[in-house]
């Protein structure tokens, strides 16, 4: 099966700073990625979705100068977190789709972002 | 309105009784119905895809089957290992390549 992975799995950062967390496929070429968030005992929410070569779309409600999104190759995405507020604190994950099997998308293991 | 529901939100079972999770969606024009299985502190691990009513897929202890209503996940003699949060997604055409996520199924297997 395709094999997303993403780095770090886990980051604690000082209110005020910003952080980046990569999300990259490793056996497959992802035009379209997405980074989701979830918070504990709840179901993942999508943030925003990736387009090589594009701008993001992010959805309803999520601050696009605050989560920044870049997909500068077909296997990099990037998602970085400005200013870190403590309410950030979240597990993020993304998920990339595969053009060898219809509609199909493959998780990352996440990152565990906690803001002090 | 939730486009995805999935019941129940928890479930326990003993080692060895088979049970069915349920995921009904209420999409229109359904492009593709997807299982996720996640740990805690993990990503959702990918199990199946479903693309139209009637169709069946299995694996090992798993069988996913989708009607134009709802899908269910049978879980086949289960082991303690099997324990895990079960996520059921859509993608639709009015939501592009989008997926729409059901709140989970915690499943509880004990030995």
């Amino acid at each position: 099966g395709a094999v997303v992975s993403q780095h770090p799995s886990w980051v604690i950062c000082k209110s005020g700073t910003s952080v980046k967390i990569e999300c990259r496929s490793l056996d497959f070429q992802a035009t379209t990625m997405f980074w989701y968030r979830q918070f504990p005992k709840q179901s993942l929410m999508l943030m925003a979705t990736s387009n090589e070569g594009s701008k993001a779309t992010y959805e309803q409600g999520v601050e696009k100068d605050k989560f920044l999104i870049n997909h500068a190759s077909l296997t990099l995405s990037t998602l970085t977190v400005t200013s870190a507020h403590p309410e950030d604190s979240s597990f993020y994950i993304c998920s990339a789709m595969d053009p060898r099997a219809t509609y199909e998308q493959y998780f990352g293991p996440g990152t565990r972002l906690t803001v002090t | 309105e939730d486009q995805v529901t999935q019941s129940p939100e928890a479930l326990r079972l003993q080692e060895g009784e088979s049970s069915s999770l349920n995921c009904s969606y209420t999409v229109s024009g359904l492009r593709g119905l997807f299982w996720y299985r996640q740990d805690p502190g993990k990503g959702p691990e990918f199990l199946f895809t479903l693309y139209s009513a009637g169709e069946e897929k299995e694996k090992e202890r798993l069988k996913a089957t989708l009607t134009k209503k709802e899908s269910f996940l049978h879980i086949t003699a289960p082991k303690p290992e099997d324990s895990a949060t079960y996520l059921c997604a859509v993608q639709a055409q009015e939501y592009g390549n989008k997926l729409v996520f059901g709140a989970g199924t915690i499943l509880r297997v004990k030995s």
